[in-house]
């Protein structure tokens, strides 16, 4: 049981680049999430999943899309990547909706720098 | 205002030593509240949920001030290991989604 796993741990991009931030859980759980964390900020939401084939804009949605095709995966994709997107992003999921006190999982995180 | 404020800290502070952090929350609707750790290049995780009336798990006690709109973490006898960020964080009654506060630093001495 591995939890939250994401891929790749660490990347460089130059500004202008592409790329997909993959989250995988095999917990079973229905929700899903994408958060960017930057210094002297809390966590901020990008993109949420309350299931499989369904996608919802958090708080900072701008620059980023995302997709869930299989429940287990997560995708987060940046199409033109800009400095300010140079943050550690987490992803989390949970059983069921947070009303219900449920608990997010997170996985180790994803640090990128866009030069 | 941001919608939940810490103190970022850092508290240094020696073991042994009882510590307290508040955070304050801005929306005075909101119903659920929750304390996560952090540690250096790492996930969060959930440290502890916080109830209207208050709740104590082993040396950590989280209590919550509805009327001044915050909440507190008591950790007592701390350890080395205590050594985090400490993450305050608030449900939006709107829509169901997680505020987090920038968190505190916590570094024990020996």
């Amino acid at each position: 049981n591995a939890g939250v796993t994401q891929t790749p741990k660490f990347r460089v991009l130059k500004t202008g680049q592409s790329m997909t931030l993959l989250c995988a859980q095999d917990m079973n759980h229905e929700y899903m999430y994408w958060y960017r964390q930057d210094p002297g900020m809390g966590l901020r939401l990008i993109h949420y999943s309350v299931g499989e084939g369904t996608t919802a804009k958090g708080e900072v949605p701008d620059g980023y899309n995302v997709s869930r095709l299989k429940k287990q995966n997560f995708l987060l994709g940046l199409e033109s990547a800009a400095p300010s997107q140079t943050s550690v992003y987490f992803c989390a999921s949970s059983y069921s909706d947070l009303r219900w006190q449920e608990t997010q999982y997170f996985g180790p995180g994803t640090r990128l720098l866009v030069l | 205002r941001k919608e939940v404020e810490q103190d970022p800290g850092p508290f240094n502070v020696p073991e042994g030593a009882t510590v307290a952090f508040n955070c304050t929350y801005s929306n005075s609707a909101s119903q659920s509240f929750f304390w996560y750790r952090q540690d250096c290049r790492k996930e969060p995780k959930l440290l502890m949920s916080v109830y209207s009336s208050g709740n104590e798990d082993g040396r950590f006690t989280a209590q919550l001030n509805r009327a001044s709109q915050y909440i507190s973490l008591l950790i007592r006898d701390s350890k080395l290991s205590d050594s985090a960020t400490y993450l305050c964080v608030v449900l939006m009654d709107s829509n169901y989604q997680l505020i987090w506060g920038a968190g505190t630093k916590l570094i024990i001495k020996p």
